[in-house]
């Protein structure tokens, strides 16, 4: 089953600072990539996917991503947080074997300090 | 958001005992989940349904059963709830697979 590993589990940055979360899946054929974000006490929601065409995927609150296909790599950027991205960040690749279902990587903590 | 709700939002349990968390949707979804959500683990898939009365097992099902008697409901049954079993568990949404998927609010769950 395709799988993602997430390398950073905790970051810590200062307001301002850019962020780069990386996230490697393992499968070498067709993926539909996910990122999702929860924010404390609360749900999982979707950030930005990539299905096929630009590699490069915008998503919500200034979040952006980069299908690189050569690096089985899908990380996550933005280039100046703010104190409200404090949370944890999810990747995620759709199982085809399992009702595409989500396998996600362990998480990542992101902490923005003012 | 996406018309999910999941009940109880909280519950405490003693070991042993049967619970069952229930997730509804509003949006006449085919595919429904259940995830558990444990620190340092992610998210993980315990079972899954592509339609009414058709249901598989995922990553972590041991331990757990499902049914679905209608589009939308989904039930996650504990038979003899372990302490292993406490945890969050997020019910989610999809309509296939160009769709994205949604989530609940989510179900804490201890069990002493």
């Amino acid at each position: 089953a395709q799988s993602v590993s997430q390398h950073n589990h905790h970051v810590i940055l200062s307001e301002a600072a850019s962020l780069e979360l990386g996230c490697n899946y393992s499968y070498g054929g067709t993926v539909n990539l996910f990122w999702y974000v929860q924010y404390p006490g609360q749900h999982l929601q979707l950030l930005l996917k990539y299905f096929s065409g630009d590699p490069l995927v915008k998503g919500i609150k200034g979040f952006e991503a980069e299908f690189i296909k050569s690096k089985f790599s899908f990380n996550l950027r933005k280039p100046s947080v703010q104190w409200s991205d404090t949370a944890e960040y999810f990747c995620a690749v759709r199982d085809s074997n399992s009702g595409y279902a989500l396998n996600f990587g362990k998480g990542t903590s992101l902490l923005v300090t003012p | 958001d996406a018309g999910i709700t999941q009940s109880p939002r909280h519950k405490v349990t003693e070991t042993g005992t049967p619970v069952t968390l229930r997730c509804h949707q509003t949006e006449n979804h085919r595919y429904m989940y259940w995830y558990r959500q444990d620190p340092g683990h992610g998210l993980r898939l315990i079972h899954y349904s592509y339609g009414v009365k058709d249901t598989d097992k995922g990553e972590v099902s041991d331990g757990y059963s499902v049914s679905r008697s209608k589009t939308e409901d989904f039930l996650l049954t504990l038979e003899s709830a372990t302490s292993s079993q406490t945890s969050v568990y997020f019910c989610a949404i999809s309509g296939g697979l160009q769709d994205t998927q949604y989530f609940g609010p989510g179900t804490r769950l201890t069990v002493l």
